[in-house]
């Protein structure tokens, strides 16, 4: 099983509402990223989790706050966002960190979100 | 600098034209190239991986290939519901950072 769930798979929320998005997998994974990925283009790493502790963080505004409560789980709280942030986040689980062509990054469904 | 440059941006072909969708690649310590298949407003699915120059993986009608500076997704009689996105991308270095290109939208019709 290669599944990564994600939800809510839709959000709007307005620029003073705090929503949280959730990701989890239980694939033993060890590692697990949130992406932004605005229409058309690529997906962007925002941060990179690896045994519960934030591994990577590349300089994403603090109006993003992650949080992994567990080996299996990872939350990307949202604040005070603005209408640009508008995009689909996907968040990813690979079994470690370190790189090798072995160990990909598996993606969930992603959550569109809309910031009015 | 690390890039990841993938042609053509778009592809039309018709049902059971084969092609070839491009992947090039500048990226010092090659790690990894992986493809990956996006539909809209889906997350990325992950295809193949790719360590080394000369080797080949395949599935269904896809075939990936690499090569020291690009990699090759060779699409043989495809179907419609082949059309998506197809995105490469590269890891490299000391962290599981994926270097990903813009992508190839490719649209099959009947």
């Amino acid at each position: 099983d290669t599944e990564v769930t994600q939800t809510p798979k839709h959000l709007v929320m307005g620029m003073t509402n705090k929503k949280s998005l959730k990701c989890e997998q239980h694939m033993g994974h060890r590692a697990m990223y949130w992406y932004k990925q605005k229409a058309k283009k690529p997906p962007e790493l925002m941060f990179v989790y690896s045994y519960e502790k934030l591994s990577i963080n590349e300089s994403v505004p603090s109006r993003f706050s992650p949080e992994c409560p567990n080996s299996s789980l990872l939350n990307l709280h949202l604040h005070a966002l603005q209408p640009e942030d508008s995009a689909l986040y996907l968040c990813a689980s690979s079994r470690t960190e370190t790189p090798s062509a072995y160990n990909e990054q598996f993606f969930g469904p992603g959550t569109r979100l809309t910031v009015l | 600098e690390d890039q990841v440059t993938q042609s053509p941006e778009a592809l039309r072909l018709q049902e059971g034209e084969s092609s070839s969708l491009n992947c090039s690649y500048t990226v010092s310590g090659l790690r990894g190239l992986f493809w990956y298949r996006q539909d809209p407003g889906k997350g990325p699915e992950f295809l193949f991986t790719l360590y080394s120059a000369g080797e080949e993986k395949e599935k269904e009608r896809l075939k990936a290939t690499l090569t020291k500076k690009e990699s090759f997704l060779h699409i043989t009689a495809p179907k419609p519901e082949d059309s998506a996105t197809y995105l490469c991308a590269a890891v490299r270095g000391a962290t599981n950072k994926l270097i990903f290109g813009t992508g190839t939208l490719l649209a099959v019709q009947p």
